[in-house]
């Protein structure tokens, strides 16, 4: 079976704090994708980051990076230096063969 | 903008009612996904359509059906509507040559169904 779990449901910091949002995935596949999403006050997903399962290659964007490690089953997401504008819901997700998991994603209060 | 529109954005029906939602899809893309995001959930995904054939289903029932058009726009169909259908409704589209399951999905902002 797929599951995501994001064990963090609220999460607050203040602004230029670093901050890390922890996805957890179950899948018995060998092919698979996780991605990262944000959800901003108006509904719309944003794409962040793709990764598949056979890149364990950590990704740096600007403030935001990625590290994907196959022996815990993690796909964590860091903001460096956070911003106001950061504030949202975070989604991870697992996308396996058209199929597609979501955690139950974690919500980002950055307060100036 | 992600190119891919909702409608409606916001609506009421009640028990027992049917609903169409609709979704145009980001221009070549001919890829198209369903999902229901209940408040304060993540996104569940209902089906996915390819080239106007359903490729993909979550775990909802029958009530749930969709159609995909030959512009790729798609629609949603839920039939006998019950409380806990209230949800937030999104589409997602992608390109053949980035399939859903590879690529990047592109989303609207979604439907939100009230079912009293």
């Amino acid at each position: 079976a797929q599951k995501v779990t994001q064990a963090q449901t609220e999460i607050s910091v203040v602004e230029k704090e670093d901050v890390t949002l922890d996805c957890v995935y179950e899948t018995r596949d060998t092919t698979y994708y996780l991605f990262w999403y944000k959800q901003p006050p108006s509904g719309e997903l944003v794409f962040l980051i793709r990764r598949n399962s056979f890149d364990e290659q950590n990704e740096i964007s600007g403030r935001y990076s990625w590290n994907f490690q196959k022996s815990t089953s993690s796909f964590n997401f860091t903001i460096t230096a956070s911003q106001v504008v950061d504030s949202a819901v975070y989604f991870c997700a697992l996308i396996n063969f058209n199929k597609f998991y979501f955690g139950s994603g974690t919500k980002l209060n950055v307060k100036p | 903008e992600t190119g891919v529109t909702q409608s409606p954005t916001h609506l009421i029906k009640t028990r027992g009612q049917q609903v169409t939602l609709r979704c145009s899809s980001q221009s070549g893309h001919n890829t198209v996904s369903w999902y229901q995001q209940a408040l304060g959930q993540g996104p569940q995904f209902i089906f996915q359509y390819y080239r106007e054939e359903e490729n993909g289903r979550g775990n909802f029932p029958p009530r749930f059906s969709g159609l995909q058009f030959p512009n790729y726009s798609s629609e949603l169909n839920v039939n006998a509507l019950e409380l806990d259908d209230s949800a937030l409704y999104l589409c997602a589209s992608s390109s053949e040559l980035l399939r859903a399951d590879t690529g990047e999905l592109f989303f609207g902002e979604g439907s939100r169904l009230t079912v009293l």
